[in-house]
C-alpha cells in the first residue's frame, strides 16, 4: 500500500513544552519522507524533508529520522512556541505515479 | 515572490454555476498538481501534469471536472455545473525533477470554493 499514518489530534501543549507527532507509512521500497506545515487559510508550506533511510530533515527547531526499520518519521520540536500553532501534514512520495500521499493531519495549539 | 500563485483565493458561488482556477507554479517546474482538501482532512489528489500533458487523474476527478496546462507553464481547474459537496480548498503543487530538488513539491496559497 501507500498510506500514511499519523497521530491523531488534536494535540495541545503550553509554550516550550516538547512536541512529538508521529508518522508511519507502508511502502515498498523507499519513499522520500516529508512534514508539511499549514497555518490557517493558507496552503501548506514544507517544514523538512528526508530522502534515504537514516537521513535527518529539520527546520525551525523542528527534526524528524527517517526509520527504516520502524517505517516512521516522527516530527519533534523540543520547545514549542505559541507560533508553531498550525496543523501538521506527514507526507511521503509514491511506489509508483506521481501522488504524493498525505495524512490525515494533526492540529497543534501552543497555549502561553 | 516566485513561488506557486493561485488564483482566485476565494469563491463563492451558486449551485450550478461554473467555476475556474487558474495556478501559476514555480517558473522553471515542469512538474504540477492539483489536491483538493476538505476541512479536518489531508490534501487528495486530483491531476497532475508533466509539462503539458496531463498524465495522472484521479478516480476523484468527475467529468465535471476538467484541467488544463496548454502550454506547460499555468494550469487551469475548471468545475461545471457546481455542486455544495463540491465545497473545499483547491490546491495547485509544482515540483522539478532534477534529482537536486528531491522530489520535493511547494504549494500555493490554494483557492476557497464555498457553493451555496
Amino acid at each position: 500500500g501507500n498510506s500514511v499514518t499519523q497521530m491523531e489530534g488534536p494535540v495541545t501543549l503550553s509554550e516550550e513544552a516538547f512536541l512529538t507527532i508521529n508518522c508511519t507509512y507502508t511502502a515498498t521500497g523507499y519513499p522520500s519522507l516529508f512534514w508539511y506545515v499549514q497555518y490557517p487559510g493558507e496552503g501548506l508550506q514544507l517544514l523538512l524533508k528526508a530522502t534515504k533511510a537514516d537521513d535527518k530533515g529539520s527546520n525551525k527547531g523542528f527534526e524528524a529520522t527517517y526509520r527504516k526499520e520502524t517505517t516512521s518519521f516522527h516530527l519533534e520540536k523540543g520547545s514549542v512556541q505559541v507560533s508553531d500553532s498550525a496543523v501538521y501534514f506527514c507526507a511521503r512520495t509514491p511506489n509508483t505515479g506521481n501522488q504524493f500521499y498525505f495524512g490525515t493531519g494533526t492540529s497543534l495549539t501552543v497555549i502561553p | 515572490d516566485t513561488g506557486v500563485s493561485q488564483d482566485p483565493r476565494h469563491k463563492i458561488t451558486k449551485r450550478g454555476q461554473n467555476v475556474t482556477f487558474r495556478c501559476d507554479p514555480i517558473s522553471e517546474h515542469n512538474r504540477l498538481y492539483w489536491y483538493r482538501q476538505t476541512l479536518g482532512q489531508g490534501p487528495e489528489f486530483l491531476t497532475y501534469f508533466q509539462n503539458e500533458a496531463q498524465l495522472e487523474k484521479s478516480r476523484l476527478l468527475s467529468d465535471r471536472f476538467s484541467a488544463e496546462r496548454p502550454k506547460g507553464s499555468f494550469s487551469t481547474l475548471e468545475i461545471q455545473r457546481t455542486e455544495q459537496g463540491d465545497s473545499a480548498m483547491y490546491l495547485c503543487a509544482s515540483s522539478s525533477n532534477s534529482i537536486r530538488s528531491g522530489n520535493t513539491i511547494y504549494f500555493g496559497e490554494g483557492s476557497w470554493l464555498t457553493v451555496v
